[in-house]
């Protein structure tokens, strides 16, 4: 089975701009997660989305929001990039997400915002 | 207080020895509690997860889970070089209605071979 796949895989903005990212989960989960991880903060729950459904969130502002597309694929779009956005964001798919279930992580985007 | 704490090391071990990582967490009603591993440059990887108190046993770890003390531990025996990498602490937590995947900032252990 294929992993979970990301992209693009770097990328690089200025202050102001947007981005959007993208995750491919592994075939047959329905689950995905996003987290960003830096050094200083370590790494953070954004948000899950299960079945084109936000089901949990984190604590970063309006500017973080996604979605999710009936084949499971989800996209994360950052709004009026700041510098501090800069980081390594991944994200996780699951076949469910109960709690119990195994999260398999992709490579991650490496965003630097200028 | 943080949500969920780690001592941030670097922990070093001589190869062989035991390695023991802790992790203590805040909300006494949290149930999921995992162990991830991560190599530098690398994305993280489930080691281990635990739901009840006790200790759960997986090759050369062992996860121990005491939810009286909000505590989770991860004991590595035999360490070897190639288990030199951050591990991270996750914890399901519940905030506002949502479930909430929190890591703590991992510790860095270093086996000296």
């Amino acid at each position: 089975k294929a992993g979970v796949t990301q992209t693009p895989r770097y990328l690089i903005k200025t202050r102001g701009q947007q981005v959007t990212l993208s995750c491919s989960p592994i075939s047959g989960h329905r689950s995905v997660s996003w987290y960003q991880q830096t050094p200083g903060q370590g790494l953070q729950f954004l948000f899950e989305y299960f079945s084109e459904t936000q089901r949990n969130k984190g604590n970063f502002p309006g500017r973080f929001s996604g979605r999710q597309f009936s084949n499971s694929r989800s996209e994360m779009n950052v709004s009026t990039l700041e510098l501090g956005d800069s980081a390594l964001y991944l994200c996780a798919s699951s076949p469910d997400r109960s709690g119990r279930e195994t999260q398999y992580f992709g490579p991650g985007t490496r965003l630097l915002v200028l | 207080q943080k949500e969920v704490e780690q001592n941030s090391g670097p922990l070093s071990v001589p190869e062989g020895a035991i390695a023991s990582l802790n992790c203590t967490y805040s909300d006494r009603v949290s149930q999921s509690f995992f162990w991830y591993r991560q190599y530098s440059g690398k994305s993280p990887e489930l080691i281990m997860s635990i739901y009840s108190n006790g200790d759960k046993e997986d090759g050369r770890f062992t996860a121990q889970l005491n939810k009286a003390s909000q505590y989770v531990s991860l004991l590595i025996r035999d360490s070897q070089p190639s288990d030199s990498a951050t591990y991270l602490c996750a914890v399901i937590l519940n905030s506002g209605g949502y479930q909430k995947v929190t890591f703590g900032t991992g510790t860095k252990l270093q086996v000296i071979p």
